[in-house]
């Protein structure tokens, strides 16, 4: 089956601060790769994907790549902000059907004012 | 449009009570998801359902978990004699049917304390 790694577990920046969060996978059949932020208490939330048949997507001061070669993916966020402090979890997964989403174990975003 | 709803938010249980956590998808939704998240670490997946059908149940315990996803109403993870172990956020999300990009949207979770 399909497994994800998630690095680093904790990042901490500061304000104004980039900050890079990187996946790899085992499945080279995935093809979907969602970006999930969930604060605390709260539930998951999709920020983000990005789907095999492009490298990069850019979404304000977030953005994701993907290394289909290599298997692994990045989320990118540029000029951090307080309320950017989450856990942020990657997945991996296959075009519909019934595949199910493997997560990464997520990363504790802290961004210091 | 409603998003995926979950009931109770909380819920607390004694050792050997049963446990009843509910999950209404988002409108056009037929996929249903279940996941356990323990404190500070990752979503695990438990089972995976489409109305009337258990599509994938491989991340569920074979012992005191259950879950269905029945013509009408919600879909329902049912854990019977809870132990202390099971204390974890449950949740649940939805999606489209298959042939679209499995986007996933969630549910506000059930927090299950057991004493």
């Amino acid at each position: 089956g399909e497994n994800v790694e998630q690095h680093p577990s904790t990042l901490s920046v500061q304000e104004g601060d980039s900050a890079v969060i990187k996946c790899t996978y085992s499945d080279s059949a995935s093809n979907y790769f969602p970006w999930y932020k969930q604060e605390l208490g709260k539930r998951p939330q999709l920020i983000i994907d990005i789907r095999s048949n492009v490298g990069e997507k850019k979404d304000q001061r977030i953005a994701v790549t993907l290394n289909k070669t290599a298997k692994h993916f990045s989320l990118h966020i540029t000029e951090t902000q307080p309320e950017d402090s989450a856990v942020y979890f990657c997945a991996a997964s296959i075009r519909g059907g019934s595949y199910i989403p493997t997560f990464g174990r997520g990363t504790s975003l802290i961004v210091h004012p | 449009n409603a998003g995926v709803m979950q009931n109770p938010r909380h819920l607390v249980r004694r050792r050997g009570q049963e446990a009843r956590l509910r999950c209404s998808p988002m409108k056009g939704h037929s996929h249903v998801y279940w996941y356990r998240q323990l404190p500070e670490e990752g979503l695990k997946f438990m089972v995976y359902l489409q109305k009337e059908n258990i599509i994938d149940e491989s991340g569920m315990p074979k012992e005191r978990f259950s879950a269905e996803f029945p013509k009408e109403g919600p879909s329902i993870l049912r854990i019977q004699q809870v132990v202390r172990g099971d204390s974890a956020a449950y949740f649940c999300a939805s999606s489209r049917p298959a042939g679209t990009y499995n986007e996933q949207f969630f549910g506000p979770g059930t927090r299950l304390t057991v004493l």
